[in-house]
């Protein structure tokens, strides 16, 4: 889940193993949700995104879950690789009126993946 | 992301001293960001514009200032650094939400800023 102090949130699994990322948003509100991956050193690089009005989308070895009810997102990858490793970051995207829609972040979970 | 190029990459400087982050698109997008990252808070907005008249504060411009130079250009700087703003600095775009309703960002590689 999201950390809330100082210290990231991780996640260590072994290669082939599905992986499960976590996130918790504070908006009822918020009608779009990315997932984003950074490498080290590297920016923030988009995954897989979903609106409010679905539950699930798939992509390639990516799915992403939403539950209103409980304001969770996650996202599970499949036949996680060592190329995985990275943080990941959920986004909600929160209208601020009109067309002036914004990223809220959370604070980012490090998938460490083992060989 | 070589669509959105932040210059320099890396730089030390001193307190008190002026620095210009700059960032460039190609995207073609109307929309720019400039975010700065510390450890264990994630990305916290600092300034961003919806389109080259428009400018925003964010969560955390106190000792920032930017400019939309051109739809592809958006610089910020920091007017008198000061070590607290050590961080690392990403700019990102997005277009028009559209019919999609959607923004999603795209980021540049970033910059690493030390103030000593």
């Amino acid at each position: 889940g999201e950390s809330v102090g100082l210290h990231l949130p991780t996640l260590s699994v072994q290669e082939g193993d599905n992986s499960i990322i976590n996130c918790a948003y504070s908006n009822s509100a918020s009608d779009y949700f990315i997932w984003y991956k950074q490498e080290s050193g590297k920016g923030p690089q988009f995954i897989i995104d979903i609106r409010s009005n679905m539950d699930k989308r798939q992509g390639q070895r990516v799915t992403v879950l939403l539950n209103k009810t409980v304001k969770h997102l996650s996202l599970q990858i499949a036949a996680t690789q060592p190329g995985d490793s990275a943080v990941y970051f959920c986004a909600e995207n929160r209208n601020s009126g009109g067309s002036n829609y914004k990223l809220t972040f959370g604070k980012g979970t490090l998938l460490t993946v083992n060989p | 992301d070589a669509d959105v190029t932040q210059t320099p990459r890396n730089r030390i400087t001193k307190t008190g001293k002026r620095i210009m982050l700059e960032c460039s698109q190609t995207k073609g997008h109307d929309r720019m960001y400039w975010y700065r990252q510390d450890p264990g808070l994630g990305l916290r907005l600092i300034y961003y514009s919806f389109d080259v008249k428009d400018i925003n504060k964010g969560e955390i411009s106190d000792g920032y200032s930017v400019s939309r130079q051109a739809q592809a250009k958006f610089s910020l700087s920091l007017e008198s650094a000061i070590p607290n703003q050590t961080a690392l600095y990403f700019c990102a775009t997005s277009d028009l939400p559209g019919t999609s309703g959607t923004d999603t960002q795209y980021f540049g590689p970033g910059t690493r800023l030390t103030v000593l």
